[in-house]
């Protein structure tokens, strides 16, 4: 009974790289959501997906950031060209419903940037 | 945009106190709301939801929701050091995307 699994746990990369982070959900959730958190701030809202649907990206930069959820395999965030400020704990959760349901979190992808 | 502030802390008390949390929401229409724990270093954990006005108590663990007042709030009885960690008010009624607060780091002396 695999809760939502992310990796890495830990990711390295140099400015200009581009950095893949990867979620599946909790069994039996469809509904996967992206959160950023800088060192000592709060949870931000970034992207929330359906299968191959984007539902709202409203918190995602529009530019050098993506996602997608493909009916087969993982959710992945991608972070095109990297940059300092991009250093942070990328966290993935998922829920069983849209509404009013908890969220389930991922142990997070740690993203430094060198 | 919805908003939810939480007080910035650091909360301490002595083993055994009770600790107050304290959250307050911009959206007057806003129906959910959870309150997770974070480990410094980890992930969230769900603790608590609360989705009707009054009291709900799980453990030693009791939300209060006052819609009126748009306040939340999360009272741990009998503190212990392994209460120790950032507790985040989210308000989630918002379809899933959840709206978090800064979170309250609570520290419990022994």
């Amino acid at each position: 009974n695999a809760g939502v699994m992310q990796n890495p746990r830990h990711l390295v990369r140099r400015r200009g790289q581009e950095a893949r982070l990867r979620c599946s959900p909790m069994k039996g959730h469809s509904h996967v959501y992206w959160y950023r958190q800088l060192p000592e701030e709060g949870l931000k809202f970034m992207v929330y997906l359906q299968k191959e649907n984007i539902i709202d990206e409203s918190g995602m930069p529009k530019e050098r950031f993506s996602a997608e959820f493909p009916k087969e395999g993982p959710s992945i965030l991608r972070i095109q060209q990297v940059v300092r400020g991009d250093s942070a704990a990328y966290f993935c959760a998922s829920s069983l419903g849209a509404g009013d349901s908890p969220l389930h979190f991922g142990n997070g992808t740690r993203l430094t940037v060198t | 945009q919805k908003e939810v502030e939480q007080n910035s802390g650091p909360l301490s008390v002595p083993e055994g106190a009770i600790a107050s949390l304290n959250c307050t929401y911009s959206d007057r229409g806003s129906q959910s709301f959870f309150w997770y724990r974070q480990y410094s270093g980890k992930s969230p954990e769900l603790i608590m939801f609360i989705y009707s006005n009054g009291d709900k108590e799980d453990g030693r663990f009791t939300a209060q929701l006052n819609k009126a007042s748009q306040y939340v709030s999360l009272l741990i009885r009998d503190s212990q050091p392994s209460d120790s960690a950032t507790y985040l008010c989210a308000d989630g009624t918002n379809a899933g995307k959840s709206t978090f607060g800064d979170g309250t780091t609570l520290t419990v002396k022994p």
